[in-house]
């Protein structure tokens, strides 16, 4: 139990486009979703934080006009990157929180950005 | 605010061999969690153990377990009996039980590479 997908795996678009990335968890309601960012060899850059149904709570430095949240329904929240520019390749990820199971985050595979 | 610092970027360890990888945190608060988290070149995310602060026994799964020193501020990880498959990034996480859906704080991460 406790899956949580995300699509797609890796994309490539071109600097100036915008690119969604879905995050579902497959088994359980979200009541939370958060996204991170990964740089190579680095540790997870919280991005923001997302309640369903309501605004999302970015982190101090990630432009909310960029990176915009949605987070529609119990089982799905998206990421869109917006006007894409190279510096935002990377590797970006979700988690998911059930509310309960002992305070633990279900995380999704990753999705990796390349902006060409 | 809390932070959680891993201090040793890389660590190596021959197969079938132990090895404790450290983390220790800062927080004022009284309850919380803490977890380890690894990260195998899939880069999935994937629970390792888990530790309830007010829990003073410390947690085992198989041939993980971990010395959890609550005063010392202190969350290592033991790893018996190393494997192949254990090498990976190995992320100590903090998380506040407050309110709701709290963030989970990183560290930096710890490199363990398995030599067989």
């Amino acid at each position: 139990g406790a899956v949580v997908s995300q699509h797609p795996s890796w994309v490539i678009c071109k600097s100036g486009t915008s690119v969604k990335i879905e995050c579902r968890s497959l088994d359980f309601q979200a009541t939370t979703m958060f996204w991170y960012r990964q740089f190579p060899k680095q540790s997870l850059m919280l991005m923001a934080t997302s309640n369903e149904g309501s605004k999302a709570t970015y982190e101090q430095g990630v432009e909310k006009d960029k990176f915009l949240i949605n987070h529609a329904s119990l089982t799905l929240s998206t990421l869109t990157v917006t006007s894409a520019h190279p510096e935002d390749s990377s590797f970006y990820i979700c988690s998911a929180d059930t509310g309960t199971s002992g305070y633990e985050q279900y995380f999704g595979p990753g999705t990796r950005l390349t902006v060409t | 605010a809390q932070t959680v610092t891993q201090s040793q970027p890389e660590m190596s360890v021959q197969e079938a061999e132990t090895v404790t990888l450290s983390c220790t945190y800062d927080t004022s608060e009284s309850d919380y969690y803490l977890f380890w988290y690894k990260q195998p070149p899939s880069r999935q995310m994937i629970l390792v153990i888990r530790q309830e602060a007010y829990k003073q026994q410390n947690a085992t799964e198989n041939r993980f377990s971990v010395n959890f020193q609550k005063a010392a501020k202190s969350f290592s990880l033991k790893i018996s009996d190393s494997q192949l498959g254990d090498a990976a990034m190995y992320f100590c996480a903090y998380r506040s039980v407050r309110g709701g859906s709290e963030k989970l704080v990183f560290g930096k991460g710890t490199k363990l590479t398995v030599n067989p």
